[in-house]
């Protein structure tokens, strides 16, 4: 099993660019997640998903879009790009909803630099 | 507010010397308290606990939570070099299982 896979694993954008952050997972979990970890602030959910059709905003959603049109894929989409959004972003995957009792599995993340 | 406050932020240590890593948390109803280790990459999977006192052991690392005082702690004994990184600790809560995360413990374990 790959586990979860994100890519690309570097990107630079300028200002105003756009650009999608792919996210597949093999191992059948319900539940999808996108993080974005700065210095200083930790892990900040950005947005998830419970299923297939199903997503949520998380505690950053701004300048984000998700989509979730099957188990396995969970893009997540910048529309225009801004510095502000220079950051490391990891997808996350678990069998059941954080915090009941399935731990999360995380890509291998993907260093944004907006310019 | 839920919070999840780990101490301390960060530790030098030596090879062979045993660490603590301090987890408190302040949440409404309460789920699991989970540690993750980080090191270049992507967070790993260490622990989750539910319950209050019994502890999780795996080769040098263990953790033990304590519901009452609502604190989790992450031992290392015998570290290693390969032990750098920094330790993450978050805490599930909420009707909606929300996890939240603490900033983190940066351990250095020097040769």
């Amino acid at each position: 099993n790959a586990g979860v896979t994100q890519t690309p694993k570097f990107q630079v954008l300028k200002t105003g660019q756009s650009m999608t952050l792919q996210c597949a997972q093999d191992m059948n979990h319900e539940y999808m997640s996108w993080y974005r970890q700065d210095p200083g602030m930790g892990l900040r959910l950005i947005h998830y998903s419970v299923g297939a059709g199903i997503t949520d905003q998380g505690e950053v959603p701004n300048g984000y879009n998700v989509s979730r049109s099957t188990t396995e894929d969970f893009p997540l989409r910048l529309l225009s790009a801004a510095p502000s959004q220079t950051s490391v972003y990891f997808c996350a995957s678990s069998r059941l909803q954080t915090g009941s009792g399935s731990p999360l599995h995380f890509g291998n993340g993907t260093r944004l630099t907006v310019t | 507010e839920d919070k999840v406050v780990q101490s301390p932020l960060s530790l030098v240590v030596h090879e062979g010397d045993t660490v603590t890593l301090n987890c408190s948390y302040e949440v409404t109803n309460f789920r699991s308290l989970l540690w993750y280790k980080q090191e270049k990459k992507a967070p790993t999977f260490l622990f989750m606990l539910t319950s209050s006192g019994i502890e999780k052991k795996s080769g040098r690392l263990s953790s033990i939570l304590d519901k009452k005082e609502l604190f989790s702690i992450l031992n290392i004994t015998a570290t290693q070099t390969g032990d750098s990184a920094v330790y993450l600790c978050a805490v599930g809560a909420g009707n909606n299982r929300k996890l939240i995360w603490g900033l983190g413990t940066s351990l250095a374990v020097n040769p």
